[in-house]
């Protein structure tokens, strides 16, 4: 069974710095992208960028580049999106999705997400 | 980027009824396009892919249709688990985007 487990929630204060995680299970993580979607309070959803932990070839949506740090370790089948320096406008929940093959794919399987809240 | 506009934000529908969703692309997305369903606190559910192929396990009241830049998902019969806020998503191109959503309540 394929299963994305994300890391539990964070509170944070602006400026800080913040990693959550996406373990992957159930398939070869080093086979498939992995996506990242940011949902702000009671909004939308927003496709944050992808990483294909074979070879750790990133893409990021424009609205997230330099914003946001997308990476993977491989050896431990684990994605993860990190900020440097967080502002009270990273408050969001954050998923994990999984692609059917390809990059551009439709996104099958899904985290249960992880919330972030900044505040000071 | 591709815009994708759902229309409309709200669908007021009673139980056993037909809800009829649409989805506008800004240029051409062919057929790579999904519909989720999300429910509060839940993670988001993939129902279809390529306009019209529903997910494992997806009722067949749920149905797409649709090319290039106008699509429809159509919930032949509203069951009470239908209720919810639904996303379409382009994968055509980078970056890859999503419709802002249509909530389907009781009316």
């Amino acid at each position: 069974e394929v299963q994305l487990v994300q890391s539990g929630a964070e509170v944070k204060k602006p400026g800080e710095s913040l990693k959550i995680s996406c373990k992957g299970s159930g398939y070869s993580f080093t086979s498939y992208w992995i996506t990242w979607v940011r949902q702000m309070p009671g909004k939308g959803l927003e496709w944050m960028g992808i990483i294909y932990p074979g070879d750790s070839d990133t893409r990021y949506s424009p609205s997230f580049q330099g914003q946001v740090t997308i990476s993977a370790d491989k050896s431990i089948s684990t994605a993860y999106l990190q900020w440097s320096t967080l502002k009270a406008s990273d408050t969001a929940i954050y998923y994990c999705a999984r692609p059917g093959v390809g990059a551009l794919s439709r996104l099958d399987y899904w985290g249960q997400g992880t919330l972030v809240t900044v505040s000071s | 980027e591709k815009v994708m506009t759902q229309s409309p934000a709200t669908l007021s529908v009673s139980p056993g009824e037909r809800a009829t969703l649409s989805c506008r692309a800004s240029q051409s997305v062919s057929y790579n396009l999904a519909w989720y369903q999300q429910k509060p606190g839940q993670a988001p559910r993939l129902l279809i892919y390529g306009a019209s192929t529903r997910a494992t396990g997806i009722p067949a009241r749920f149905s797409g249709s649709g090319s290039g830049t106008e699509f429809t998902l159509t919930i032949s019969s509203l069951q009470s688990e239908d209720f919810a806020v639904y996303y379409c998503q382009q994968y055509n191109t980078w970056p890859q985007t999503f419709g802002q959503g249509t909530k389907v309540e009781i009316k």
